[in-house]
């Protein structure tokens, strides 16, 4: 499995509304899909897992959709520590565990 | 709360072997909840799933490594550990450690997200 998201980069401002694409090559069964945030010099932090569930601590402004081969992640209301790298990756059956190129949400 | 804390060496030679080891304290470690993974990121490029391991010793490996590597747990100690052979200028990257939550999706049991992360090594491959 290949995941691709698009935008690479996405500028926006704060307080605007972010929608990130994760798109897999084939089907991914039981919308095993997670989202990531990454920040400079930090791990990533898991946002969302099996496509639509929010982490623990991850505020309601994100949110997490899609089904097959189209996965959308949404940032509602930009915050201003919500700058950074987002990688989508695909879960559940082993041994695939693969993440998508990452987008940059910069400022 | 539970911390993952990696070790190793930080600069290893082409050809020679990387042996990077987990610490794991704070939580559960012998949980039917959770597998323990190591991922890796290039300098300024994305992440790569390497490998996985259960408490019961059970490995998932990723097909690219899966030659070259080697993930064994000691429950004992609450570490699990990284081999990595035959090293090339493109192992360098930092390398995490990482735990999976274990889930039922109906036919099968597999990974859910890596929800907690350690701070990472950085692992360079030099002469």
């Amino acid at each position: 499995i290949v995941l691709t998201q698009s935008p690479g980069t996405l500028s926006l401002s704060p307080g605007e509304r972010a929608t990130l694409s994760c798109r897999a090559n084939q089907p991914i069964n039981n919308n095993c899909l997670a989202w990531y945030q990454q920040k400079p010099g930090q791990p990533p932090r898991l946002l969302i897992s099996d496509a639509s569930n929010r982490a623990t601590g991850i505020p309601d402004r994100f949110s997490g959709s899609g089904t097959g081969t189209d996965f959308t992640l949404t940032i509602s209301s930009l915050e201003p520590e919500d700058f950074a790298v987002y990688y989508c990756q695909r879960h559940g059956r082993s041994p695939h565990y693969v993440f998508g190129q990452g987008t940059k949400l910069e400022i | 709360q539970l911390q993952m804390q990696e070790s190793g060496p930080g600069l290893v030679k082409p050809s020679e072997a990387l042996s990077l080891t987990c610490s794991v304290s704070g939580g559960s470690f012998s949980s039917t909840s959770h597998y323990w993974a190591w991922i890796r990121q290039p300098p300024g490029k994305g992440l790569e799933w390497i490998g996985s391991i259960y408490y019961s010793g059970s490995t998932y490996y990723s097909p690219v490594l899966k030659s070259r590597i080697s993930i064994l747990i000691d429950t004992s100690k609450t570490q699990f550990s990284l081999q990595l052979s035959s090293l090339t200028v493109a192992d360098t990257a930092i390398y995490y450690c990482v735990r999976a939550g274990r889930t039922y999706y109906g036919d099968f049991w597999g990974h859910n997200g890596f929800d907690v992360w350690g701070r990472g090594t950085v692992v360079t491959v030099s002469s």
